[in-house]
């Protein structure tokens, strides 16, 4: 079945780093990849997604490439802020059912 | 994308009473799902919401404890039944606006404590 490898957490890093939180996938056909972002407290917000090989997603400075050779789906930030504190998820949908598929989700702290 | 709201936000509960949890959608969507998601861990698909007809249950997951209803377009509820501390986690909903796209969206949860 389909599944999302993502790096455990939590990311430390201090503000102005740069960040890259590894994902993996394993799945038939041709998925769709996200990142998902939860903050504290709060609902998950699609954060960027990416539908085909080579395609980037973008979005508030984070993005991600769709590597299907390497089945891959990394996010990377240039320059994290502290509002960037967060838990981060990976996930893929394939198949007409639409059925998601999580990664466990990576907690980033991002300190001053 | 539209509004997702979700009502309670928050409950405490006392075991083995039960919960209705509503999601509300401000625009019709072809596809409701409702996820669970444990303390710390990541999200676990419960079912999927169908109009009309009964709900799409995933392995581990049974209509007796769960039951959901979606009487229309717009508008989906989960119960949660008979209720135990393991109960005790963030339940969201999601949709899908659009047959043919795949993307997901959430509303903002609501977190259930069991006592």
């Amino acid at each position: 079945g389909d599944s999302v490898t993502q790096m455990e957490g939590p990311v430390t890093l201090s503000e102005e780093a740069f960040l890259t939180i590894n994902c993996t996938y394993t799945a038939t056909g041709y998925p769709s990849l996200f990142w998902y972002v939860q903050y504290p407290g709060e609902g998950l917000q699609l954060l960027l997604k990416a539908t085909k090989a080579d395609d980037k997603g973008s979005n508030k400075g984070f993005e991600a490439t769709y590597r299907k050779e390497t089945t891959s789906f990394h996010l990377e930030k240039g320059s994290v802020q502290v509002s960037d504190s967060a838990v981060y998820f990976c996930a893929l949908s394939s198949g007409g059912y639409q059925k998601v598929t999580f990664g466990i989700g990576t907690k980033l702290q991002v300190i001053p | 994308s539209a509004v997702i709201s979700q009502k309670p936000s928050r409950d405490i509960c006392q075991r083995g009473t039960s919960l209705t949890i509503q999601c509300q959608v401000d625009s019709q969507v072809t596809m409701m799902f409702w996820y669970r998601q444990q303390p710390g861990q990541s999200l676990t698909l419960i079912a999927t919401a169908n109009q009309g007809s009964e709900a799409t249950y995933e392995s581990g997951f049974v209509i007796d404890k769960f039951p959901i209803s979606r009487p229309n377009l717009t508008f989906s509820t989960l119960t949660v039944s008979n209720m135990s501390p393991e109960d005790s986690s963030i339940y969201l909903c999601s949709v899908v606006y659009r047959q043919g796209t795949d993307t997901q969206y959430f509303g903002p949860g609501t977190r259930l404590t069991v006592l």
